[in-house]
């Protein structure tokens, strides 16, 4: 059980805007910044958003990041299929002091 | 640009001791957050712990003291150490680098490639 919710799968169509969600607690999301991490099938994680809405250099604008409360969301614009990947939010625990992931969502474009 | 490697044995038997290196190159190893994350095989991440660079390090309590991490500046390596293993703990071991910000914000970039440990007789 991982201490962020996320759904465990999703699936949209190429072109469409998307969104996975990413709920947390006041111990995590509430008060602290929120990252997104994406892993093409067979490779390792990588960066994707940080501090809640910052994208690293290389990675396109159609990715954007939000958060309200505790809980946060990571956009898709324009659905492409080589963004068929898992992708994980996490953010740091004050209650586990260490960071947490969320379970990780499954998208697939169909 | 940095890059990170693991390294390490590929099985390890039951009650053993896990042991991985990873290799950082095109960088400095100061000033940073040197992080392991391991996924067991079709779930999803998991952070064991941190040693920064002065040589204070942070664990997952859910590890329940098992783990320790240690850093050679010299050889620009840092190193797990993972006891008295089970099953549980088979998965892909990641090596990670977090830049020096507040706790609160820390993020992972880069990673290694990962490494498969499978822990069995």
């Amino acid at each position: 059980q991982s201490v962020l919710t996320q759904p465990p799968s999703a699936s949209g169509t190429p072109g469409q805007r998307f969104a996975i969600s990413c709920s947390g607690s006041n111990s995590n999301i509430g008060r602290n910044t929120v990252n997104w991490y994406q892993q093409l099938p067979g490779t390792a994680p990588k960066l994707l958003i940080y501090s809640n809405n910052q994208r690293p250099s290389g990675v396109p604008d159609r990715f954007s990041g939000s958060k309200s409360g505790t809980s946060a969301s990571l956009a898709i614009s324009g659905l492409q299929s080589e963004d068929e990947a898992d992708y994980y939010c996490a953010a740091w625990d004050d209650s586990l002091h260490g960071p947490v992931f969320g379970g990780g969502t499954k998208l697939t474009v169909l | 640009q940095v890059q990170l490697q693991e390294s390490g044995p590929g099985l390890v038997k039951p009650s053993e001791t896990l042991s991985l290196t990873c290799t950082v190159s095109g960088g400095s190893i100061s000033n940073h957050y040197w992080n392991w994350i391991r996924q067991p095989p079709g779930k999803g991440l998991e952070w064991i712990g941190y040693i920064y660079y002065s040589g204070s390090t942070n664990y997952n309590p859910s590890l329940k003291s098992r783990g320790t991490i240690s850093l050679d500046t010299s050889k620009k390596q840092f190193s797990l150490k993972l006891t008295s293993v089970t099953a549980a703990d088979t998965a892909v071991y990641y090596c990670a680098r977090a830049p020096l910000v507040p706790a609160s914000m820390v993020w992972f970039d880069p990673w290694g490639q990962g490494t498969l440990v499978t822990v069995s007789s």
